[in-house]
């Protein structure tokens, strides 16, 4: 079966230090992978992408992210995080040959204190 | 960049009543659409997914005849709930997908439902 798993479900961090939020995955074919962040009552904002290429993504807001093919990961980081980060994040897969649909891990809530 | 505009953005409903949900693309045709749930703090449940102009397909599990999706036109997707029950109290996000962006995914800013 086709799936993302978010190890954490909730991630601190003291603004200024590094953040990461992991993500794994399990597709078959190689898989296209999305970062997303959600804020309280809204929806979905991309933040980063992952189709073929370097394996070093960078995205929005200076996220960047890592596909690593042997560890299955696609781990979110940013070098310094802000508060304004604090927020909802998802990890996503879109499976081969199935319409489009994207599959999402269970989020990570990540909060900065200051 | 691509925007979808999603309406209402929170409705209360009466049990027994239907709601309908609508979501535009507002400078891109969106030949898929996706209708998700979440649950708080959960992750999002892939309802259905639409193409303009033919049946929606549902996940296993979900309703049907509860929630109706049109998707008219290549700019307008609906998601009907009918006969509403306390239980369908969700938020609700639609996500387009434009074959003119490279795999992109755009997602309207949810509709909180409360139905009581």
């Amino acid at each position: 079966a086709q799936s993302v798993a978010q190890p954490e479900d909730q991630v601190n961090v003291a603004e200024g230090n590094p953040l990461t939020v992991k993500c794994t995955y399990s597709v078959s074919g190689n898989p296209y992978l999305f970062w997303y962040v959600q804020y309280p009552n809204r929806g979905l904002q991309f933040l980063l992408k992952y189709i073929t290429g370097d394996n070093l993504v960078k995205g929005s807001y200076g996220f960047e992210a890592e596909f690593n093919k042997s560890q299955t990961s696609f781990h979110l980081k940013k070098p310094s995080a802000l508060v304004s980060d604090s927020a909802l994040y998802f990890c996503a897969v879109r499976p081969f040959n199935q319409g489009g649909k994207l599959i999402f891990g269970q989020g990570t809530e990540l909060s900065v204190k200051p | 960049g691509a925007v979808v505009s999603q309406h209402p953005s929170r409705v209360i409903c009466k049990s027994g009543t239907s709601v309908k949900i609508e979501c535009r693309s507002l400078d891109f045709q969106a030949t898929t659409m996706f209708w998700y749930r979440q649950f708080p703090k959960k992750s999002l449940m892939l309802m259905a997914t639409s193409n303009e102009g033919s049946k929606a397909t549902y996940e296993q599990g979900v309703e049907k005849d509860k929630f109706l999706i049109n998707h008219a036109s290549l700019t307008l997707s609906t998601l009907t709930v009918t006969s509403a029950h306390p239980e369908d109290s969700s938020f609700y996000i639609c996500s387009a997908r434009d074959r003119h962006i490279n795999y992109g995914y755009t997602f309207g800013s949810g509709t909180r439902l409360t139905v009581v």
